[in-house]
């Protein structure tokens, strides 16, 4: 079945530093990826999407390439602010029509002045 | 995307009781689904949602623990029935059009059973 695997967390860093947070996917087929941020208190927000191999996702400075020969689709971002502090959350859209939604376990990010 | 409603965003409740969550979409969607977020940890999916039959369960969870209703296509309910302390957690909406569009999700509702 589809899995996805993220980074462990909690992840804490500096303001202004770089930012990659690890998801690498199994699936059959060619599913859609997606990173997902949910902000304390509130409910997921769609961050980035790609839906093929090679494509970039990208959205307030956050990155993402979904890489097929590695199954990977790595969030960066260049320089990070106290207001990207939340939960992250890797997920895959199963190709095969069910449209249903694989979640990562989340990472939580915590940016310090 | 699409405007998403979750009521209500967030109650108490006693062992025993049942509480019934809204998802009410401001447009026509395809799909519709409920999440179950147990503190700290990621989201589960409950169920498809389908409109005017029974909603499709994943494994682990019952329609007479889970019962929910889709009359149409901007409309749901989830009733979380006869609860206990282990059903604390965020329940979300999402909905979707298919063709691997992403989901957007409504704010959650969480609970909390005394």
């Amino acid at each position: 079945g589809n899995s996805v695997t993220q980074m462990e967390g909690p992840v804490t860093l500096s303001e202004e530093a770089f930012l990659t947070i690890n998801c690498t996917y199994t699936a059959t087929g060619y599913p859609s990826l997606f990173w997902y941020v949910q902000y304390p208190g509130e409910g997921l927000q769609l961050l980035l999407k790609a839906t093929k191999a090679d494509d970039k996702g990208s959205n307030k400075g956050f990155e993402a390439t979904y890489r097929k020969e590695t199954t990977s689709f790595h969030l960066e971002k260049g320089s990070v602010q106290v207001s990207d502090s939340a939960v992250y959350f890797c997920a895959l859209n199963s190709p095969r029509g069910n449209e249903k939604l694989t979640f990562g376990t989340g990472t939580r990010l915590t940016i310090i002045p | 995307s699409a405007v998403i409603s979750q009521k209500p965003s967030r109650d108490i409740c006693q062992r025993g009781t049942s509480l019934t969550i809204q998802c009410q979409v401001d447009s026509q969607v395809t799909m519709m689904f409920w999440y179950r977020q147990q503190p700290g940890q990621s989201l589960t999916l409950i169920a498809t949602a389908n409109q005017g039959s029974e909603a499709t369960y994943e494994s682990g969870f019952v329609i007479d623990k889970f019962p929910i209703s889709r009359p149409n296509l901007t409309f749901s309910t989830l009733t979380v029935s006869n609860m206990s302390p282990e059903d604390s957690s965020i329940y979300l909406c999402s909905v979707g059009w298919g063709s691997n569009q992403p989901q957007h999700f409504g704010d959650g509702t969480r609970l909390s059973i005394l």
